[in-house]
């Protein structure tokens, strides 16, 4: 079965600057898809970004990228010039491509705070 | 941009209680979820719903639990028995070509079993 895990329960980065979320996961599949989701204080699931696993390219979405190392198989945040806006829980998960209906599967989150 | 909605946005009930907990999927989208979170917890897959019937459950949705979509706009969870255990944000959540596209949540109801 696959895993996801987010060894941070909790970061701070002062505002403007830059910081890096960790998620690991595990699998034996070669073609899935992996997200990073947001969760404000509203509780709404806010999809930041997305990686297609065949893809070698990082992808980037503004201020938001990721470092997607396949045979690490390690899937890291980077959030850079931090807003205030940006505190939130952050959530990486996984999907396989096998089946078309597929669930996505979350680790446990990563708590961020903004200091101004 | 089209959103999934839920109601109601908190859910009030005492154990032993059936509750229906409702979503309106984006209407072109073809795959349904529901995950839960329990306070500070991480998000737990429930089950999924392709082509009016659940293509996968998880150990979380036992028979107290079941979904439907009575027509061709709702998606319904129903949980027939609560237990305070069951206190959680329940998310719906669907897509439009299955893996390939990302599954859009609804902003959740908050269900409180008392």
């Amino acid at each position: 079965a696959q895993t996801v895990t987010q060894s941070q329960p909790e970061m701070s980065v002062q505002e403007a600057e830059t910081v890096t979320l960790s998620c690991t996961y595990d699998t034996s599949e070669s073609d899935y898809y992996l997200f990073w989701y947001k969760q404000p204080p509203s509780r709404q699931m806010i999809l930041v970004i997305r990686q297609e696993a065949y893809k070698q390219q990082n992808a980037t979405e503004n201020r938001f990228s990721v470092n997607f190392q396949k045979a690490a198989k390690s899937f890291s945040l980077k959030i850079s010039d931090s807003q205030l806006g940006d505190a939130a829980m952050y959530f990486c998960a996984y999907r396989s491509a096998m089946n078309r209906d597929d669930k996505i599967i979350f680790g446990k989150g990563t708590r961020l705070h903004i200091l101004p | 941009e089209p959103e999934v909605t839920q109601t109601p946005s908190h859910q009030v009930t005492q154990m032993g209680q059936e509750v229906i907990l409702r979503c309106v999927p984006i209407s072109n989208h073809l795959y349904f979820y529901w995950y839960r979170q329990i306070l500070g917890q991480k998000v737990e897959f429930l089950v999924s719903f392709y082509n009016n019937e659940i293509s996968e459950k998880s150990e979380i949705f036992d028979d107290q639990f079941s979904v439907e979509r009575p027509d061709g706009s709702n998606f319904t969870l129903k949980i027939r028995s609560t237990k305070l255990e069951d206190s959680a944000m329940y998310f719906c959540a669907s897509s439009n070509l299955g893996v390939a596209s990302p599954l859009h949540f609804g902003n959740g109801t908050r269900l409180t079993v008392t």
